[in-house]
């Protein structure tokens, strides 16, 4: 199985919403990646989690808060956020030893906010 | 500061010909550069890794150079189809498996 799968495809929320985007994948990764990508952009990384701790945070504001809570599943927590926060939200994960590097990527979560 | 550019935000080409897609790349020394694919909407795909110090690796009608004397890779597709046409994204990572910086990408379209 190299699947990951991220619920929901399509989510819209208002500024002051809370909601949670969910990942999982079922490869045995250890290391776990949030990406974020706005129309036309390569994805930027939000988060890195390995071996179920976050490593990297890549400055990202705290009305985005990732959880990890086992080897298979990555959640990402929304609150509060912003117009411009609207993107394509995609989940990766990665092997930590061996073949480095290859990136396995969910189909994302199309984020609107209003 | 960092920075991975590909050289055209578009290319087209006439089926059955090669694609060369480039990826350029300053203040950086990446142990290792891959290629993914991405269609409208989806999550990018790996296609390709290439190490530091492997000149060249090929898959099927694929094929990466590495050059890092000219901070450069050539991604070619061979025999193109309209099935090849994406967006081409290259990514670097200076070691580890944790931080890897995208491209700006390459949307090709292969015309029939």
């Amino acid at each position: 199985d190299t699947e990951v799968t991220q619920t929901p495809k399509h989510l819209v929320m208002g500024m002051t919403n809370k909601k949670s985007l969910k990942c999982e994948q079922h490869m045995g990764h250890r290391a776990m990646y949030w990406y974020k990508q706005k129309a036309k952009k390569p994805p930027e990384l939000m988060f890195v989690y390995s071996y179920e701790k976050l490593s990297i945070n890549e400055s990202v504001p705290s009305r985005f808060s990732p959880e990890c809570p086992n080897s298979s599943l990555l959640n990402l927590h929304l609150h509060a956020l912003q117009p411009e926060d609207s993107a394509l939200y995609l989940c990766a994960s990665s092997r930590i030893s061996g073949r480095l590097g290859e990136q396995y990527f969910g189909p994302g979560t199309r984020l609107t906010v209003t | 500061s960092q920075k991975i550019e590909q050289n055209s935000e578009a290319l087209n080409i006439q089926e059955g010909k090669t694609a060369t897609l480039t990826c350029n790349y300053t203040n950086y020394s990446p142990a290792y550069l891959q290629w993914y694919r991405q269609d409208p909407g989806r999550g990018p795909v790996f296609l390709l890794l290439i190490r530091e110090n492997e000149k060249e690796k090929r898959k099927e009608r694929l094929k990466v150079t590495f050059d890092t004397t000219l901070k450069q890779s050539l991604f070619h597709i061979t025999a193109s189809q309209p099935a090849d046409s994406a967006t081409y994204l290259c990514a670097l990572s200076s070691g580890g498996y944790q931080k890897v910086t995208f491209g700006t990408g390459t949307k090709l379209q292969v015309i029939p």
